[in-house]
Protein backbone atom coordinates (compact mmCIF):
# COMPACT_ATOMS: atom_id res chain seq x y z
CA UNK A 1 0.00 0.00 0.00
CA UNK A 2 1.54 3.56 -0.95
CA UNK A 3 2.66 5.59 2.06
CA UNK A 4 4.36 8.78 3.07
CA UNK A 5 7.88 8.68 3.96
CA UNK A 6 9.63 10.88 5.99
CA UNK A 7 13.42 11.00 7.38
CA UNK A 8 14.66 11.39 10.08
CA UNK A 9 12.32 9.79 12.67
CA UNK A 10 14.17 12.02 15.05
CA UNK A 11 16.45 14.90 14.94
CA UNK A 12 18.78 16.52 17.54
CA UNK A 13 19.49 20.11 16.91
CA UNK A 14 21.25 22.45 18.72
CA UNK A 15 19.30 26.08 19.08
CA UNK A 16 20.11 28.48 15.63
CA UNK A 17 21.40 25.69 13.39
CA UNK A 18 19.46 24.68 10.41
CA UNK A 19 17.60 21.84 9.79
CA UNK A 20 16.05 20.16 6.90
CA UNK A 21 13.25 17.56 7.02
CA UNK A 22 12.49 15.25 4.27
CA UNK A 23 9.33 13.80 2.94
CA UNK A 24 8.46 11.56 -0.10
CA UNK A 25 4.86 11.82 -0.21
CA UNK A 26 2.72 9.45 -2.24
CA UNK A 27 3.53 9.00 -6.02
CA UNK A 28 1.12 11.03 -8.05
CA UNK A 29 -0.46 12.57 -5.82
CA UNK A 30 -0.56 16.84 -6.39
CA UNK A 31 -1.29 18.33 -3.06
CA UNK A 32 1.62 18.23 -0.22
CA UNK A 33 1.59 19.69 3.21
CA UNK A 34 3.43 20.13 6.16
CA UNK A 35 1.80 20.42 10.21
CA UNK A 36 3.52 20.01 13.10
CA UNK A 37 2.28 18.57 16.36
CA UNK A 38 3.97 20.00 19.89
CA UNK A 39 3.78 17.45 22.60
CA UNK A 40 -0.15 17.35 24.20
CA UNK A 41 -1.30 19.93 21.74
CA UNK A 42 -3.30 19.83 18.05
CA UNK A 43 -1.87 19.14 15.00
CA UNK A 44 -1.30 22.63 13.02
CA UNK A 45 -1.02 23.39 9.87
CA UNK A 46 1.69 25.04 8.47
CA UNK A 47 2.34 25.43 4.70
CA UNK A 48 0.60 23.72 1.67
CA UNK A 49 1.88 23.39 -1.61
CA UNK A 50 0.70 22.35 -5.12
CA UNK A 51 1.86 23.07 -8.97
CA UNK A 52 5.41 23.76 -7.52
CA UNK A 53 4.58 26.75 -4.99
CA UNK A 54 2.98 27.57 -2.21
CA UNK A 55 -0.75 27.63 -2.20
CA UNK A 56 -1.10 28.56 1.23
CA UNK A 57 0.34 29.31 4.57
CA UNK A 58 0.00 29.94 7.95
CA UNK A 59 1.51 32.21 10.51
CA UNK A 60 3.46 29.86 12.10
CA UNK A 61 5.17 29.59 8.58
CA UNK A 62 7.55 33.23 8.85
CA UNK A 63 10.61 33.68 6.95
CA UNK A 64 12.47 31.18 8.85
CA UNK A 65 10.86 28.27 6.99
CA UNK A 66 10.93 27.52 3.77
CA UNK A 67 9.69 24.11 1.61
CA UNK A 68 10.77 22.98 -1.93
CA UNK A 69 10.09 20.21 -4.28
CA UNK A 70 13.54 19.63 -5.74
CA UNK A 71 12.64 16.68 -8.25
CA UNK A 72 9.94 14.93 -8.63
CA UNK A 73 9.87 12.97 -5.49
CA UNK A 74 11.18 14.41 -2.69
CA UNK A 75 9.21 17.28 -0.24
CA UNK A 76 11.65 18.85 1.81
CA UNK A 77 10.77 21.51 5.46
CA UNK A 78 13.90 23.76 6.10
CA UNK A 79 13.99 25.53 9.27
CA UNK A 80 16.72 28.10 8.62
CA UNK A 81 17.55 29.01 12.76
CA UNK A 82 15.93 26.60 14.73
CA UNK A 83 14.32 27.87 18.08
CA UNK A 84 13.47 26.07 21.25
CA UNK A 85 9.55 26.27 20.41
CA UNK A 86 10.63 24.70 17.19
CA UNK A 87 10.92 21.57 19.09
CA UNK A 88 7.74 19.23 17.62
CA UNK A 89 6.73 16.12 15.43
CA UNK A 90 6.55 17.86 11.99
CA UNK A 91 4.14 15.41 9.78
CA UNK A 92 4.16 15.61 5.92
CA UNK A 93 0.77 14.75 4.34
CA UNK A 94 0.24 14.38 0.30
CA UNK A 95 -3.51 13.68 -0.97
CA UNK A 96 -4.12 13.12 -5.18
CA UNK A 97 -6.94 15.75 -5.78
CA UNK A 98 -8.57 18.82 -4.58
CA UNK A 99 -11.36 17.25 -2.54
CA UNK A 100 -9.89 13.90 -1.34
CA UNK A 101 -8.32 12.60 1.81
CA UNK A 102 -5.23 13.53 3.28
CA UNK A 103 -1.95 10.58 4.01
CA UNK A 104 0.20 11.56 6.79
CA UNK A 105 3.82 10.30 7.14
CA UNK A 106 5.13 8.99 10.86
CA UNK A 107 6.65 12.35 11.02
CA UNK A 108 10.07 13.65 12.18
CA UNK A 109 10.81 14.50 16.04
CA UNK A 110 12.46 17.59 16.01
CA UNK A 111 14.48 18.48 19.43
CA UNK A 112 15.95 21.81 19.56
CA UNK A 113 18.43 22.32 22.55
CA UNK B 1 -14.02 30.90 18.61
CA UNK B 2 -12.47 27.69 17.84
CA UNK B 3 -12.76 26.19 14.77
CA UNK B 4 -13.23 22.81 15.65
CA UNK B 5 -14.02 21.92 19.04
CA UNK B 6 -13.40 17.98 20.24
CA UNK B 7 -14.01 16.98 24.07
CA UNK B 8 -9.99 15.42 25.07
CA UNK B 9 -10.98 12.49 26.72
CA UNK B 10 -9.96 10.31 28.54
CA UNK B 11 -12.17 7.91 27.07
CA UNK B 12 -12.13 4.76 28.74
CA UNK B 13 -14.53 1.98 27.77
CA UNK B 14 -14.24 -2.09 28.27
CA UNK B 15 -13.67 -4.75 26.10
CA UNK B 16 -16.69 -5.00 23.50
CA UNK B 17 -18.41 -1.42 23.97
CA UNK B 18 -19.87 0.36 21.14
CA UNK B 19 -17.64 4.00 21.46
CA UNK B 20 -18.61 7.47 20.33
CA UNK B 21 -16.61 9.90 19.57
CA UNK B 22 -17.90 13.49 18.29
CA UNK B 23 -16.87 16.73 17.20
CA UNK B 24 -18.64 20.47 16.58
CA UNK B 25 -17.35 23.06 14.30
CA UNK B 26 -18.13 26.67 13.70
CA UNK B 27 -17.16 27.12 10.12
CA UNK B 28 -20.41 26.09 7.60
CA UNK B 29 -17.83 26.18 4.96
CA UNK B 30 -15.98 22.73 5.68
CA UNK B 31 -17.06 20.62 2.96
CA UNK B 32 -15.47 17.00 4.12
CA UNK B 33 -14.73 15.30 7.49
CA UNK B 34 -12.38 13.09 8.07
CA UNK B 35 -11.59 10.36 11.03
CA UNK B 36 -8.13 10.00 12.15
CA UNK B 37 -6.44 7.61 14.55
CA UNK B 38 -3.09 8.49 15.85
CA UNK B 39 -0.68 6.30 18.15
CA UNK B 40 1.93 7.99 20.80
CA UNK B 41 4.48 9.18 18.43
CA UNK B 42 3.13 8.41 15.21
CA UNK B 43 1.41 9.90 12.59
CA UNK B 44 -1.95 10.25 12.03
CA UNK B 45 -3.61 7.11 10.26
CA UNK B 46 -6.39 8.25 8.16
CA UNK B 47 -9.65 5.84 9.13
CA UNK B 48 -12.41 7.50 7.84
CA UNK B 49 -13.58 10.29 4.78
CA UNK B 50 -16.84 11.26 4.15
CA UNK B 51 -18.24 14.99 2.52
CA UNK B 52 -21.70 14.63 2.60
CA UNK B 53 -24.30 14.01 5.67
CA UNK B 54 -25.48 10.97 6.38
CA UNK B 55 -23.63 7.53 7.83
CA UNK B 56 -20.49 5.76 6.26
CA UNK B 57 -19.71 2.25 7.19
CA UNK B 58 -16.73 0.57 7.13
CA UNK B 59 -16.03 -2.81 9.06
CA UNK B 60 -16.13 -1.94 12.85
CA UNK B 61 -16.12 2.02 12.23
CA UNK B 62 -19.38 4.55 11.58
CA UNK B 63 -18.74 7.82 10.32
CA UNK B 64 -21.64 10.39 10.81
CA UNK B 65 -22.08 13.79 9.81
CA UNK B 66 -24.71 15.87 10.21
CA UNK B 67 -23.83 19.97 8.55
CA UNK B 68 -26.84 21.28 9.52
CA UNK B 69 -26.17 20.91 13.26
CA UNK B 70 -22.17 21.46 12.38
CA UNK B 71 -21.37 18.12 13.84
CA UNK B 72 -19.98 14.57 13.29
CA UNK B 73 -19.20 11.53 15.03
CA UNK B 74 -17.24 8.44 14.91
CA UNK B 75 -19.43 5.15 16.78
CA UNK B 76 -16.95 2.16 16.84
CA UNK B 77 -18.23 -1.12 17.51
CA UNK B 78 -17.19 -4.15 19.43
CA UNK B 79 -14.25 -2.12 20.50
CA UNK B 80 -10.67 -3.72 20.90
CA UNK B 81 -7.58 -3.12 23.13
CA UNK B 82 -5.68 -2.27 19.65
CA UNK B 83 -8.30 0.09 19.02
CA UNK B 84 -6.73 2.37 22.27
CA UNK B 85 -5.20 5.70 20.63
CA UNK B 86 -5.89 9.06 20.31
CA UNK B 87 -8.73 9.73 17.51
CA UNK B 88 -8.87 13.36 15.69
CA UNK B 89 -11.51 14.64 13.68
CA UNK B 90 -10.42 16.90 11.00
CA UNK B 91 -12.31 19.01 8.18
CA UNK B 92 -11.86 21.01 5.30
CA UNK B 93 -12.91 23.27 3.00
CA UNK B 94 -10.46 22.29 0.11
CA UNK B 95 -7.43 22.81 1.05
CA UNK B 96 -5.44 22.54 4.39
CA UNK B 97 -7.35 20.07 7.24
CA UNK B 98 -7.94 21.92 10.34
CA UNK B 99 -8.67 19.34 13.33
CA UNK B 100 -9.76 18.56 16.91
CA UNK B 101 -7.76 18.42 19.98
CA UNK B 102 -8.09 14.60 19.67
CA UNK B 103 -9.43 12.29 21.88
CA UNK B 104 -7.76 9.38 23.82
CA UNK B 105 -9.71 6.29 24.09
CA UNK B 106 -8.52 3.46 26.23
CA UNK B 107 -10.59 -0.02 25.79
CA UNK B 108 -10.10 -2.29 28.96
CA UNK B 109 -9.46 -6.50 28.13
Amino acid sequence: EPEVTQTPSHQVTQMGQEVILRCVPISNHLYFYWYRQILGQKVEFLVSFYNNEISEKSEIFDDQFSVERPDGSNFTLKIRSTKLEDSAMYFCASKAQYYTEAFFGQGTRLTVV
Amino acid sequence: QKEVEQDPGPLSVPEGAIVSLNCTYSNSAFQYFMWYRQYSRKGPELLMYTYSSGNKEDGRFTAQVDKSSKYISLFIRDSQPSDSATYLCAMSTGNQFYFGTGTSLTVIP
